[in-house]
């Protein structure tokens, strides 16, 4: 099986930058997706890390280590429409198929 | 390119009822993942399709089924329906594999009484 381990809510302020972890353990593990949720709406694509190192998007960049079963979601230049829930999703590719869990999310509130 | 479509948006139904959903993946992807998402335990996988076969299946009890047709349209269906099966049920479309990009729909609200 798999656990996933990211906080539950983080604020933070308008301009600023803030960082999102993930933990995880799995046993096949062969890729982590980031996503954003805005509240009532489907989840978006962020960014997608299979190798060590980091992916930068604009404003968003992404770092994995595959040694630590750790990563994070760096956003720069917070804007207010940032406030969402962000979700850590991991690849296993266990057993012979291959699955997507996700993380709980973390809901980041940015205050002016 | 038009996005992925569920219907219906929102849905009622009592304990007992059985219930089907409908997913439209955006044209040209083959691969089609359904999720529950709840506020407890968030995102949760069920099943994926491809080329009209599950490939993939998440722990969920029998109860929870899908198919998938050769236009690459799904449904999922939950047959014998419990309280915690509210939930918001989310559609996810991707070209080949799951770890493709995915593209999610809007979902579909269920709530049962």
């Amino acid at each position: 099986g798999q656990n996933i381990d990211q906080p539950t809510e983080m604020t933070a302020t308008e301009g600023a930058i803030v960082q999102i972890n993930c933990t995880y353990q799995t046993s096949g593990f062969n890729g982590l997706f980031w996503y954003q949720q805005h509240a009532g709406e489907a989840p978006t694509f962020l960014s997608y890390n299979v190798l060590d190192g980091l992916e930068e998007k604009g404003r968003f960049s992404s770092f994995l280590s595959r040694s630590k079963g750790y990563s994070y979601l760096l956003l720069k230049e917070l804007q207010m429409k940032d406030s969402a829930s962000y979700l850590c999703a991991v690849r296993d590719a266990g057993a012979g198929s291959y699955q997507l869990t996700f993380g709980k999310g973390t809901k980041l509130s940015v205050i002016p | 390119k038009a996005g992925v479509t569920q219907t219906p948006r929102y849905l009622i139904k009592t304990r007992g009822q059985q219930v089907t959903l409908s997913c439209s993946p955006i044209s040209g992807h083959r691969s089609v993942s359904w999720y529950q998402q709840t506020p407890g335990q968030g995102l949760q996988f069920l099943f994926e399709y491809f080329s009209e076969t599950q490939r993939n299946k998440g722990n969920f009890p029998g109860r929870f089924s899908g198919r998938q047709f050769s236009n690459s349209r799904s449904e999922m269906n939950v047959s014998t329906l419990e309280l915690g099966d509210s939930a918001l049920y989310l559609c996810a479309s991707s070209l080949r594999t799951v770890t493709d990009e995915q593209f999610f729909g809007p979902g579909t609200r269920l709530t049962v009484l």
